[in-house]
């Protein structure tokens, strides 16, 4: 497989359960990203990780918890969401400065 | 506060114009620029990427750089509905590797 790739697809998820979502890069990037995009509104950056070590946490509340165990494996790990958390989820990667995003997982939040 | 413009549109042209997508932004000392095409539901895609003052062509596509101005633009040639999408411009600032995305301008081609 190549490029980024991200599972599920789509989630749906109960407000009280836990659940985790997957990045997994194939490009060698050293830097990866997870950003929130709601309908019609702008890309939030969520995290940024460069070479496993986290350099940005955008005020993002702590029910997402992100990890990133090696340069090729992203996760954020979801608990006890809010309905208005349903989004599209997006993971990147980057070498430098042009990143590549993955497919998406869309959450839904009831 | 970094900001990257986009007039969010809808930008509607006729199959076959020349569609022309404009982006503004803050930080003059950004270096790198990008256009990215999000489709309805889907991912963002990079198209293309610009470095330098001037034009780049890649295709039906080009894209214009005036950092004087701090203005960057896309144009695509011989538009066709395929290519009716949300177009993202992307900054990099002088610092750091993340990006500062506009909110994206919808582009409708009518066949």
């Amino acid at each position: 497989e190549t490029g980024v790739t991200q599972t599920p697809r789509h989630l749906v998820m109960g407000m009280t359960n836990k659940k985790s979502l997957k990045c997994e890069q194939h490009l060698g990037h050293n830097a990866m990203y997870w950003y929130k995009q709601s309908a019609k509104k702008p890309l939030e950056l969520m995290f940024v990780y460069n070479f496993k070590e986290q350099t940005e946490n955008n005020s993002v509340p702590s029910r997402f918890s992100p990890e990133c165990p090696n340069s090729s494996h992203l996760f954020l790990h979801l608990h006890t969401l809010q309905p208005e958390d349903s989004a599209l989820y997006l993971c990147a990667s980057s070498p430098g400065y042009e990143q590549f995003f993955g497919p998406g997982t869309r959450l839904t939040v009831l | 506060q970094k900001e990257v413009e986009q007039n969010s549109g809808p930008l509607s042209v006729p199959e076959g114009a020349i569609a022309s997508l404009n982006c503004t932004y803050s930080d003059r000392g950004s270096q790198s620029f990008f256009w990215y095409r999000q489709y309805s539901g889907k991912s963002p895609e990079l198209i293309m990427s610009i470095y330098s003052n001037g034009d780049k062509e890649d295709g039906r596509f080009t894209a214009q750089l005036n950092k004087a101005s701090q203005y960057v633009s896309l144009l695509i040639r011989d538009s066709q509905p395929s290519d009716s999408a949300t177009y993202l411009c992307a900054v990099a600032p002088e610092y750091g590797n993340k990006l500062v995305f506009g909110a994206g301008t919808i582009l409708r081609v009518k066949s």
